[in-house]
C-alpha cells in the first residue's frame, strides 16, 4: 500500500470549514484513498472513501487531485465535537494484509 | 454505536499472566479485526478472520493468539504478558472477505494494562 504524509497537526475555528490534506504521491491506479478519524481513545471512525472521483457524504467531502497524489478531507462546518486524529490511509483491493494501515495521522484541534 | 462489542472495557494484570479479550461483531458481518495501539507504536493490526478462517496476519507477536467461533464473535489470547504489551485491543467488522475492504465498524476497545 502506498504511503501517506499528512501534517501532525492542525487548529480550526468552530463553525470554519476544515481542510485536511493529505499526500500520496506514490498511489497506484486501483488504489482507494480512505479516512478515519478517532476520538480521543475511542474507536477509530470510518468517514469517507474515493477512487478518483470527489465523494461526499453526511460526514464529510474527499477531494482528490487529477493525478491522484494527494487529497483533501473537508469538514464542511466543524464543531468541538470533530476534534480527533484524522488518519489518510490508502488501500489496494486484494493482495497482502487485508488490515488497514493506520500512519500517525493528523491531530485536528477545534477550536471555540 | 458501531454495533462492535468488546468485553473487558479494561483489565488489569501482571506480567507473566495470561487473558483473553472478546469481541461480537456487528449482526451479519463475517470478518473480524483485531488492531493493537500503544502510546509509541500507534494503531497496528494483527489479525483478520473472516468466517472462521484465519484471513490476514499483521504484527501479531508469537505469544498472541486468536480465534473465531462459529457464532462469529472472536476471542484475542495474549499469553506471557508483558509490561509492552499494555495497550488499547480494537476489534472492528464488515461484512466483506478483504480486498476492497471498505468500512471498518470498530469497538470501543479493551484497555489492557500490564503491570
Amino acid at each position: 500500500d502506498a504511503k501517506t504524509t499528512q501534517p501532525p497537526s492542525m487548529d480550526c475555528a468552530e463553525g470554519r470549514a476544515a481542510n485536511l490534506p493529505c499526500n500520496h504521491s506514490t498511489i497506484s491506479g486501483n488504489e482507494y484513498v480512505y479516512w478515519y478519524r478517532q476520538i480521543h481513545s475511542q474507536g477509530p471512525q470510518y468517514i469517507i472513501h474515493g477512487l478518483k472521483n470527489n465523494e461526499t457524504n453526511e460526514m464529510a467531502s474527499l477531494i482528490i487531485t487529477e493525478d491522484r497524489k494527494s487529497s483533501t478531507l473537508i469538514l464542511p462546518h466543524a464543531t468541538l465535537r470533530d476534534t480527533a486524529v484524522y488518519y489518510c490511509i490508502v488501500r489496494s483491493p486484494g493482495g497482502g494484509a487485508d488490515g488497514l494501515t493506520f500512519g500517525k495521522g493528523t491531530h485536528l484541534i477545534i477550536q471555540p | 454505536d458501531s454495533g462492535v462489542t468488546q468485553t473487558p472495557k479494561h483489565l488489569i494484570t501482571a506480567t507473566g499472566q495470561r487473558v483473553t479479550l472478546r469481541c461480537s461483531p456487528r449482526s451479519g458481518d463475517l470478518s473480524v479485526y483485531w488492531y493493537q495501539q500503544s502510546l509509541d507504536q500507534g494503531l497496528q493490526f494483527l489479525i483478520q478472520y473472516y468466517n472462521g478462517e484465519e484471513r490476514a496476519k499483521g504484527n501479531i507477536l508469537e505469544r498472541f493468539s486468536a480465534q473465531q467461533f462459529p457464532d462469529l464473535h472472536s476471542e484475542l489470547n495474549l499469553s506471557s504478558l508483558e509490561l509492552g504489551d499494555s495497550a488499547l485491543y480494537f476489534c472492528a467488522s464488515n461484512p466483506l472477505a478483504g480486498g476492497h475492504t471498505g468500512e471498518l465498524f470498530f469497538g470501543e476497545g479493551s484497555r489492557l494494562t500490564v503491570l
